[in-house]
C-alpha cells in the first residue's frame, strides 16, 4: 500500500532557530502533498497544499514566510519552520495523494513530527 | 459553512464492550466520508471510506454507516480491545474546495479499560 514517511519523528530546538521536516512518499509519486498542524486534543488543521514544481498554497492565517514549503520532487516535500518560537510547538503531519488510478484522491498520512521549541 | 461534528467528544468503555461514535456533517457538495483511527503521537490511519451510494462498510470489528439524506454517519466498534484506545476522526471530502480537500471532524477520544 501507499506509505508516507516523515523525518524527524521528534525534534527539540531553541527559540529563534529553523527546523526542517521532510515528508516522503516511499512507493508512489505524489504531485500533491498536504501539511497539517495538530495541537493537543485537537483535530488536524490544514496549513498548506504543496504541489510539485510550483509554489505552495497556504490556508488563511498561515504565514508563508514563516512556514516555507518546498516540493522539489515527486516523492519529497519539506516544511521549514523559520525562527521558531515556543508557540510553534506542535505535531506536524503531512499527507500525500497517489496519482490517478491508484486510490485516487485518497490522502495517505505520514506518522507525524513532534516539534518542541524551548 | 462546511463543518463536520462528532460526538461524544470522549468515551470510556470496558474491554469487550461495543460502542458507537457519531458524525454529522454539513459539507456540500458531498464526495465521500472516511473514518480514521489516530493513535497518540501517530498519523491517522484509514478505517473505512464510503461514497454517496453506500450505506454501510465494514473493516473487521469496525462498521461504518452513512445516511446521506440526514448527513449522518456512525462508526460501530464491536468487542472492543485495549488497542482500540485512540482518537477516531470523521473526515468528509467535498465542498467548494473539491474532492481531494479533507474537512476534519473534531474527533472522539476512546479509552478502553481492562
Amino acid at each position: 500500500g501507499a506509505v508516507v514517511s516523515q523525518h524527524p519523528s521528534r525534534v527539540i530546538c531553541k527559540s529563534g532557530t529553523s527546523v526542517k521536516i521532510e515528508c516522503r512518499s516511499l512507493d508512489f509519486q505524489a504531485t500533491t502533498m498536504f501539511w497539517y498542524r495538530q495541537f493537543p486534543k485537537k483535530s488536524l488543521m490544514l496549513m498548506a497544499t504543496s504541489n510539485e514544481g510550483s509554489k505552495a498554497t497556504y490556508e488563511q492565517g498561515v504565514e508563508k514566510d514563516k512556514f516555507l514549503i518546498n516540493h522539489a520532487s515527486l516523492t519529497l516535500s519539506t516544511l521549514t519552520v523559520t525562527s521558531a518560537h515556543p508557540e510553534d510547538s506542535s505535531f506536524y503531519i503531512c499527507s500525500a495523494i497517489p496519482p490517478p488510478g491508484l486510490n485516487y484522491n485518497e490522502q495517505f498520512f505520514g506518522p507525524g513530527t513532534r516539534l518542541t521549541v524551548l | 459553512k462546511n463543518q463536520v461534528e462528532q460526538s461524544p467528544q470522549s468515551l470510556i468503555i470496558l474491554e469487550g464492550k461495543n460502542c458507537t461514535l457519531q458524525c454529522n456533517y454539513t459539507v456540500s457538495p458531498f464526495s465521500n466520508l472516511r473514518w480514521y483511527k489516530q493513535d497518540t503521537g501517530r498519523g491517522p490511519v484509514s478505517l473505512t471510506i464510503m461514497t454517496f451510494s453506500e450505506n454501510t462498510k465494514s473493516n473487521g470489528r469496525y462498521t461504518a454507516t452513512l445516511d446521506a439524506d440526514t448527513k449522518q454517519s456512525s462508526l460501530h466498534i464491536t468487542a472492543s480491545q485495549l488497542s482500540d484506545s485512540a482518537s477516531y476522526i470523521c473526515v468528509v471530502s467535498g465542498g467548494s474546495s473539491g474532492t481531494y480537500k479533507y474537512i476534519f471532524g473534531t474527533g472522539t477520544r476512546l479509552k478502553v479499560l481492562a
